[in-house]
């Protein structure tokens, strides 16, 4: 089946680096993506990376990829309050996503 | 360029009213979809289409219509409103492998 798994929740403190997993299951996606959504709002598409590429660098934000273990990771660095969401990973294509994780910052 | 627009941001209703969420998008995006959102549920998907005149039911379609007679507009139509259909619903579109923009949601609450 198609399946998006991902931790439910996560908790840092603030300046910490924060690092998210999920884990697919369709290894033919040409891009896999993260969306972040902000209390009482939709989802914002925040970063992607292409499925040749095994890592992305864009400001805070590192986007790892292992393709043989179907293995997304998204690192944001010095996390701040305003990183406080929930973050979810998908697959191009694809309209299933997971249960996201909440991500805390904490002061 | 609006991107993707939902109406109303809230609604109440009570049980066993019908009433459509209306999604339109101005982006010429072939895939739209639409999501529930529920407390520790994640997003699930009630039906989605790939272009117009193709719909498909999702995840959770129970109790829910949907039709796409032109590529921007996208309705979802609660057919008798249940206490189980309050939730958060999400429309998103998006063009074939790019990822999809999502509208700001309606708060539904059905009593």
């Amino acid at each position: 089946g198609e399946d998006v798994e991902q931790s439910l929740f996560l908790s840092v403190r603030e300046g910490d680096s924060s690092v998210i997993n999920c884990t697919y299951t369709d290894s033919s996606s040409t891009y896999l993506y993260w969306y972040k959504q902000e209390p009482g709002a939709g989802l914002q598409l925040l970063t992607y990376i292409f499925s040749n590429m095994d890592m992305k660098q864009d400001q805070r934000l590192t986007v790892l990829l292992n393709k043989k273990d179907k293995h997304l990771s998204l690192r944001i660095a010095d996390t701040q309050t305003g990183d406080s969401a929930i973050y979810f990973c998908a697959e191009a294509g694809k309209l299933i996503f997971g249960q996201g994780t909440e991500l805390s910052v904490k002061p | 360029n609006a991107g993707v627009t939902q109406t109303p941001k809230f609604q109440v209703l009570k049980t066993g009213q019908s009433m459509t969420l209306q999604c339109a998008q101005d982006m010429n995006h072939e895939y739209m979809s639409w999501y529930r959102q529920d407390p520790g549920m994640g997003l699930r998907l009630i039906h989605y289409s790939v272009g117009a005149g193709i719909t498909d039911q999702g995840e959770v379609p129970n109790g829910y219509n949907v039709s796409r007679s032109t590529t921007e507009d996208f309705p979802l139509r609660l057919l008798s409103a249940a206490p189980s259909q309050t939730s958060v619903y999400f429309c998103a579109s998006a063009q074939a492998d790019y990822g999809y923009t999502f509208g700001s949601g309606t708060r539904l609450t059905v009593v």
